[in-house]
């Protein structure tokens, strides 16, 4: 399909250890967000990629956390040295761009710290 | 302080009735409300929107009514499906642009029994 990819889907790490998580959008979306999901909670907002640019990072719980979009289109969420606070669900979300509210999910990474 | 609420964790209905999820908002400069439909181990997929110009909007069994004065929204579900349960979540747009963040309810499990 043309939707949201993410990967991994699942990935446990050991506290203290570096991860990287992928989200390739719609193809041609502009707009792409990066939103943390915990256990019984809605999905909370972490940082915003209009093209490459990094237009809002407000989101981002602390600088252990950090996220690309090279080229425009892929992005990487990494987070260094996790902590067991870190686990949650990753989700993906891009859009066509200015003008368009609705933002279109990927299935999400599931990040487990023990 | 929760800017988006849905005071409802759940609500169960019979099938052929009607659902009616519920959701309240706090920030008056919120300028489009989205719901979206969460099935276990997917990422949320886009439901139906409604822009604060309007009271109404329809889609085919799901109507979104938008009361601006009491910062109220409402999704109905005529006639409910077994297939509808799902978390639904309420989201609004952030800042009054397109392309910026959406603020997230908990959600609302919804149950339809056959």
């Amino acid at each position: 399909g043309a939707g949201v990819s993410q990967s991994p889907r699942y990935k446990v790490a050991k506290r203290g250890q570096d991860v990287a998580l992928r989200c390739d959008p719609i193809s041609g979306h502009v707009s792409l967000f990066w939103y943390q999901q915990a256990l019984g909670q809605g999905p909370e907002f972490l940082t915003y990629f209009q093209n490459e640019a990094q237009l809002d990072k407000s989101g981002l719980p602390s600088d252990r956390f950090f996220a690309e979009r090279p080229e425009g289109s892929v992005s990487t969420l990494k987070i260094q040295r996790t902590q067991q606070e870190d686990s949650a669900v990753y989700l993906c979300a891009s859009s066509a761009g200015t003008g368009e509210y609705e933002q279109y999910f990927g299935p999400g990474t599931r990040l487990t710290v023990t | 302080d929760q800017q988006v609420k849905q005071n409802s964790p759940s609500l169960s209905v019979q099938e052929g009735r009607i659902s009616i999820l519920n959701c309240d908002y706090t920030n008056s400069m919120f300028d489009y409300f989205l719901w979206y439909k969460k099935y276990p181990a997917e990422g949320p997929t886009f439901l139906i929107s409604i822009s604060s110009i309007k009271d109404k909007n329809e889609d085919g069994r799901f109507t979104v009514f938008l009361n601006k004065s009491a910062k109220h929204l409402s999704l109905h579900i005529v006639p409910s499906q077994p297939g509808d349960s799902a978390v639904y979540f309420c989201a609004a747009s952030g800042s009054g642009e397109a392309g910026t963040a959406l603020i997230f309810g908990k959600g609302t499990t919804l149950s339809v029994s056959s």
